[in-house]
């Protein structure tokens, strides 16, 4: 069965630094997404692409967030220059259409230290 | 604020009790419901979901949910849980015309052997 996945499984960076979180989505979907979860908090959306750009952003995902597909198959989230505060994990997902499910992948957990 | 409600936090039970998930919203017309469960060590996995037609919608493992749009509520249940149903769970909505999954906050569930 195909599946969304996710590189890094751990990343700790330090403040400042930039971080690319890696994601292959599920190969005939279109429409991706970055959620996070914060320890002890709801997971949250980031951002939506679709058509090779951003469909949809959430207020968390400022300046200081990119999304691209460079290639065709990886999607990545580029956090420029890391805060404490952004320490999560960070969930992946695809869907095919529609009203498809968004498939999950294993998250990455970022730590900024 | 448009939000999704898990009433309970946490919930203990032993195996071959039933269980019963509350979750509701606050969006106005006509929505799409899923739950996800989190097992421990994995990624987010769909249980069920709802986008229109029958209210009692069943999902993999025993699992089903209603859907009643009077309460804005789209419960979680399953009979007789056993010890493979310790997890955490997730409400989701896709509310009207949109395609990003808000999520409440999670309900872990430990079933005791």
């Amino acid at each position: 069965e195909p599946e969304v996945t996710q590189t890094p499984s751990h990343q700790v960076t330090q403040m400042g630094q930039e971080v690319i979180l890696r994601c292959v989505p599920i190969s005939n979907h279109l429409y991706f997404y970055w959620y996070r979860q914060i320890l002890g908090q709801k997971v949250e959306f980031l951002v939506s692409f679709y058509n090779n750009e951003i469909s949809e952003k959430s207020e968390i995902f400022d300046d200081q967030f990119s999304v691209e597909r460079p290639d065709g198959s990886n999607f990545t989230l580029k956090i420029r220059s890391t805060k404490l505060e952004d320490s999560a994990m960070y969930f992946c997902a695809s869907r095919g259409t529609a009203r498809d499910t968004q498939y999950f992948g294993p998250g990455t957990r970022l730590t900024v230290l | 604020a448009q939000s999704v409600s898990q009433h309970n936090h946490h919930v203990i039970l032993s195996e071959a009790a039933s269980l019963e998930l509350g979750c509701n919203y606050s969006y106005g017309g006509t929505v799409n419901l899923f739950w996800y469960v989190q097992y421990p060590g994995q990624h987010l996995q769909l249980l069920l979901k709802y986008f229109s037609g029958d209210p009692l919608v069943k999902g993999i493992k025993g699992f089903e949910a209603e859907f009643i749009k009077s309460k804005f509520s789209f419960n979680l249940r399953k009979p007789s849980v056993q010890w493979s149903d310790t997890a955490e769970y997730f409400c989701a909505v896709i509310a009207p015309a949109g395609n990003k999954l808000t999520f409440g906050g999670g309900t872990r569930v430990l079933v005791k052997p």
